[in-house]
């Protein structure tokens, strides 16, 4: 049972780029999450999902994109990253309402 | 909007004293409320939730919080640190029973003093 999994764990882009963090899940859950962890800000909601087929924008949504797959999958995509862009992003998963479970992050730079 | 505060950006604590780490949090309604930590380079891991009941709950790892609502409080304590209880600490809100994401304070860093 591997809960929350990541992928990649690092990624270097330049301005401009893009590219999909992908997340996925094996806990069953209905909703899922996407936020970004920068310095003195503690976490920050990017989107969510509450069940299959749905996705909601959170607090910072401006320059993403999701798409939840299936019911075990939700991806984060950058069309064209920027600079500000630079954080660490973690993916969730939850029974709705109820405890979300964290996976291990994605390091992501953009110069 | 709800949101949560997390006074304390930094706390230093000798290993072996206690541990209080404040969490005051603004919502109307009954909020669903949790503390995580994070180790360095880590993810976020569970330390103990409150939905309803009793106002005192435990954890893992030895730590407890108190709910007390006249106050807006989740307040997060430990008898007795250890070195290894160096982290992050984050407290977070969600509207119960929704499936809105967590609204997360800014955190607080703790340091353990041998």
């Amino acid at each position: 049972n591997a809960g929350v999994t990541q992928t990649p764990k690092f990624q270097v882009l330049k301005t401009g780029q893009s590219m999909t963090l992908q997340c996925a899940q094996d806990m069953n859950h209905n909703s899922m999450y996407w936020y970004r962890q920068d310095p003195g800000m503690g976490l920050r909601l990017i989107y969510y999902s509450a069940s299959e087929g749905t996705t909601d924008k959170g607090e910072v949504p401006n320059g993403y994109n999701v798409s939840r797959l299936n019911k075990r999958e939700f991806s984060l995509r950058l069309e064209s990253a920027a600079p500000s862009q630079t954080s660490v992003y973690f993916c969730a998963s939850s029974v709705s309402g109820d405890t979300q479970y964290f996976g291990p992050g994605t390091r992501l730079t953009v110069l | 909007a709800q949101s949560v505060t997390q006074p304390d950006i930094h706390i230093t604590v000798s290993e072996g004293a206690s541990l209080e780490l404040r969490c005051n949090y603004s919502y109307g309604a009954t909020p669903y409320l949790f503390w995580y930590v994070q180790s360095p380079g880590q993810g976020l891991q569970l330390l103990l939730k409150y939905f309803s009941g009793d106002t005192l709950v435990q954890g893992i790892k030895g730590f407890e919080a108190e709910f007390k609502r006249s106050q807006s409080s989740f307040n997060l304590r430990k008898p007795s640190v250890h070195w290894s209880d160096a982290a992050e600490y984050f407290c977070a809100v969600v509207s119960g029973g929704g499936a809105d994401g967590l609204t997360f304070g800014k955190g607080t860093h703790l340091i353990i003093q041998p």
